[in-house]
């Protein structure tokens, strides 16, 4: 059992190039949240699904764009690279929101972005 | 608004306790917690839900005062295996989790 797999592990851009993350899980789980994770930060949620073709706005989605046109896979985009978006990314999924549905988030084990 | 985590780092000796807490300035439905080692992913440990219940896993226990809009984490009698930085999730009865800056946790034998 996989549980949340990301591609790539580790990615070096140039400021202005574009890139897709991907995030893939086999619980079938309905939520899926993308999260970026900074020093002295904790993790910071940039978009979210609550289903297959859904997406929302987390608390800092600038600069950033997400589909899921599966139930298994979530995308995140980045269109033109900035140097601020040197991070750490993470996916995560759970059965139900987070908190309501009493479910627990797994995360990938993430993947190591820099912008140059 | 992120919840406020304290202590942002503690040291101790294997055998000692620890609490860490994690303060809202809004009402929450639920707290998560998290462990995650240096380069790792973040490990669920566990959620309370609203209504001040006290859960517990192993040596490591938890409680939630909604009215205080507050949650601790304690860890008894600390083993090298505690070490890593834990969050503290806040759920305003949205559909997603608002995280904690960490607290960083080392125990030393």
């Amino acid at each position: 059992n996989a549980g949340v797999t990301q591609t790539p592990k580790f990615r070096v851009l140039k400021t202005g190039q574009s890139m897709t993350l991907l995030c893939a899980q086999d619980m079938n789980h309905e939520y899926m949240y993308w999260y970026r994770q900074d020093p002295g930060m904790g993790l910071r949620l940039i978009h979210y699904s609550v289903g297959e073709g859904t997406t929302a706005k987390g608390e800092v989605p600038d600069g950033y764009n997400v589909s899921r046109l599966k139930k298994q896979n979530f995308l995140l985009g980045l269109e033109s690279a900035a140097p601020s978006q040197t991070s750490v990314y993470f996916c995560a999924s759970s059965y139900r929101a987070g908190g309501r549905g009493n479910q627990p988030q797994h995360f990938g084990d993430g993947t190591r972005l820099s912008i140059l | 608004q992120q919840p406020v985590q304290s202590p942002q780092a503690v040291i101790l000796r294997e055998g000692e306790d620890a609490v860490i807490n994690c303060s809202s300035s809004k009402a929450l439905y639920s707290v998560h917690w998290y462990r995650q080692k240096h380069g790792e992913a973040p490990i669920f440990l566990m959620i309370l839900l609203k209504g001040g219940e006290q859960k517990g896993h192993d040596k490591i226990s938890a409680s939630f005062n909604e009215k205080k809009q507050q949650s601790s984490l304690y860890l008894t009698a600390s083993q090298l295996s505690y070490s890593g930085t834990y969050f503290c999730g806040t759920d305003n009865a949205g559909n997603m989790l608002t995280f904690g800056g960490g607290t960083r946790l080392m125990v030393k034998p």
